[in-house]
């Protein structure tokens, strides 16, 4: 098993850049969860998506963040314009809910540098 | 909604010691519980998990919590940690099967020799 796979795991750009954050689940995980890491915020869920629907946008920050899950084995999340507050290492986590075993499975994450 | 709070960022011990990593959390309706450790430049990775049954859970590389209802608290211990134990630790909780959940801040362990 891949585990759930991230890319690129690290990006520099300068503001004002788009920036899209890609994400491959676990095959056969049928919910998928964006996880944006700062030292001042902690962990924070950006967006969750069940059977590739959107549930809970509620943690996206603003406008400029958008995600979607076009089919079960992708995701991305695109932040256009980037600012250098959404500088961060961004996460994306997959877990099966059919029997699952309580284990949210995570990427590596995608490190974000926004000068 | 529930919050969770780790009441160390950061918790120095010296190897072969014992610890006690420390975390509450705040919700009215039952919960899921869990416990996840972050290693440099890495993902999260879960240690230990409180769903139901007995509130005494063992995870992996010797960690045990115990889910406290009263208190309600989760602490993580281990009776005697090693050098590879450095790591970030992050207490979690959900109200549902959905596994949407809300993390602590995290508490930093460092393992000395």
């Amino acid at each position: 098993d891949a585990g759930v796979i991230q890319s690129p795991r690290h990006e520099v750009t300068e503001m004002g850049q788009e920036v899209t954050l890609r994400c491959k689940p676990i095959s056969g995980h049928n919910s998928l969860f964006w996880y944006r890491q700062t030292m001042m915020r902690g962990l924070e869920l950006l967006i969750y998506f069940n059977n590739n629907v959107p549930i809970d946008d509620s943690g996206m920050p603003e406008d400029r963040f958008s995600a979607k899950m076009p089919n079960a084995s992708f995701s991305t999340l695109k932040i256009q314009p980037s600012e250098p507050r959404d500088s961060a290492v961004y996460f994306c986590a997959s877990i099966g809910l059919s029997g699952s075993s309580g284990e949210l499975f995570f990427g590596e994450g995608s490190r974000l540098t926004v000068l | 909604a529930q919050s969770v709070t780790q009441l160390d960022s950061q918790v120095p011990v010296f190897e072969e010691a014992p610890v006690e990593l420390r975390c509450n959390y705040s919700s009215s309706v039952s919960v899921y519980l869990f416990w996840y450790v972050q290693y440099p430049n890495q993902g999260l990775q879960l240690l230990l998990k409180y769903l139901s049954g007995s509130t005494l859970v063992k995870g992996i590389n010797g960690f045990e919590a115990e889910f406290n209802k009263s208190q309600t608290s989760f602490h993580l211990r281990k009776p005697s940690v090693h050098i590879s134990d450095t790591a970030e630790y992050f207490c979690a909780v959900t109200r549902g099967s959905n596994y949407k959940l809300t993390f602590g801040k995290g508490t930093l362990l460092t393992v000395n020799p």
